[in-house]
């Protein structure tokens, strides 16, 4: 999906256990987001960057870190997992033409 | 904060019907407005964007409306085809923060 990637594409996870996802750009651009997706609710900005270093906190970001070390990577931390962050999660990088996004993350928590 | 609101869950056209999909935004702070299809396990596709100094802006069988008065977006979808079925998003921004907020989506069927 034009130099987006994700990883892993499905994870299940007990409750309590760390989990990270990671959303791999090969575009060098500037911004880039992380969205879950649930029933209902469409998409919902957990964090986003805008910069090495640089980032910034969405509508749902409790319970959630994030961390970019280099432009290409943005990586999406659970502390502690629960049964609410059931989801599929977005990375989304903005391009020239609107945003890309990837093709999701879908993330079990039991 | 920004809420997006759309008129109806779910559309069902016959194809090759005109589709129109309605979108209502609530921050007139918001000064670029994208459309997105999203197919069944997979992540949204950018369709069409619009800036806010254009009210209408026409792409390949789609055009996009901007009632920047009454904050509403449209989304029409010309001879409407079975492959045009998928949820659809609007996602306004406000440029300073550069952060798209999505609705629900709605769901478009096309009858055979």
């Amino acid at each position: 999906d034009a130099g987006i990637t994700q990883s892993p594409r499905h994870k299940v996870t007990e409750t309590g256990t760390p989990v990270t996802l990671r959303c791999h750009q090969t575009e060098n651009h500037r911004y880039m987001y992380w969205y879950r997706q649930d029933p209902g609710h469409g998409l919902r900005l957990i964090h986003y960057s805008y910069g090495v270093k640089d980032t910034d906190k969405g509508e749902v970001s409790d319970g959630y870190s994030v961390s970019r070390s280099k432009t290409e990577d943005f990586l999406l931390t659970l502390e502690s997992a629960t049964s609410s962050q059931t989801s599929v999660y977005f990375c989304a990088i903005q391009g020239n033409y609107g945003y890309t996004f990837g093709s999701g993350t879908r993330l079990t928590v039991v | 904060g920004e809420s997006v609101g759309l008129h109806l869950p779910t559309l069902s056209v016959q194809e090759g019907d005109n589709s129109i999909i309605n979108c209502a935004y609530s921050n007139s702070a918001s000064d670029y407005f994208i459309w997105y299809k999203q197919e069944s396990g997979k992540g949204p596709q950018f369709i069409i964007d619009i800036r806010s100094n254009m009210d209408k802006r026409q792409g390949q069988r789609v055009t996009v409306l901007l009632n920047k008065t009454v904050k509403h977006l449209s989304l029409q979808i010309a001879a409407t085809q079975p492959g045009d079925s998928a949820v659809y998003f609007c996602a306004p921004r406000e440029d300073s923060s550069y952060k798209l907020i999505f609705g629900s989506g709605t769901r478009l069927l096309v009858r055979p």
